[in-house]
């Protein structure tokens, strides 16, 4: 079965700072999902990849698919307070299932 | 106004006990999901209907059970047969398709 590996698992960083979180598939991605969290609520969803080398953008937030279909990178610019949470990526589990599975999370703490 | 509804947040109950968890939607959407959210564990796949009077076991289904006897509401039951029911429980939707999930605000569940 189809596993999505996070890194890093947790993130700390000073208001103002890149960061970057990466999204790592043992099989090929058929719809790659970026996800939101706060603590204790539902998920939000912030974009979904598809394409090989596709790259979507909202606000400071970027993800990238590679040309592979394998990885996919969060990249957030300036971060502010607001960008802490839980981010997850999800992803189909073959191709036309459209059953999920997902990474375990990337926490980011972001001090002012 | 649209949404998905989760009822109640927070719910208590002792050991041994059956618990139903509520989940409502009113977006028209065919596909209804459950996942258990552990600390570092991410969310993890309990059932899955992706249309009325049907329903699929996901990864985790074992002590749990579901219905979908109504397009608009797929609850839950935690019995006394899931060993660890302590968790976070969210409830999810989706057209059908390629396309993103869309989550309710969550109920936690503190078995005593």
């Amino acid at each position: 079965s189809q596993e999505l590996e996070q890194s890093p698992q947790s993130l700390i960083v000073q208001e103002g700072k890149n960061l970057t979180i990466n999204c790592t598939s043992s099989k090929t991605l058929y719809g790659l999902y970026w996800y939101k969290q706060k603590y204790g609520e539902g998920l939000i969803f912030l974009m979904m990849l598809q394409k090989g080398g596709e790259e979507k953008s909202h606000e400071k937030i970027t993800a990238k698919l590679d040309e592979k279909k394998q990885q996919s990178s969060l990249h957030i610019t300036a971060s502010q307070p607001s960008h802490a949470g839980i981010y997850l990526c999800g992803a189909d589990r073959s191709g036309g299932s459209y059953i999920p599975t997902f990474g375990r999370g990337t926490s980011l703490i972001v001090h002012p | 106004d649209g949404g998905i509804t989760q009822s109640p947040k927070y719910l208590f109950r002792k050991e041994g006990q059956n618990v139903t968890l509520s989940c409502e939607q009113n977006l028209n959407h065919d596909a209804m999901y459950w996942y258990r959210q552990d600390p570092g564990q991410g969310l993890r796949l309990i059932y899955y209907s992706q249309i009325v009077n049907d329903f699929q076991k996901g990864d985790i289904a074992e002590g749990y059970s579901v219905s979908r006897e109504k397009k608009e509401s797929f609850p839950l039951t935690v019995t006394s047969a899931q060993k660890n029911p302590t968790a976070f429980y969210l409830c999810a939707t989706s057209p059908g398709g390629p396309d993103t999930q869309y989550f309710g605000p969550g109920t936690r569940l503190t078995v005593l």
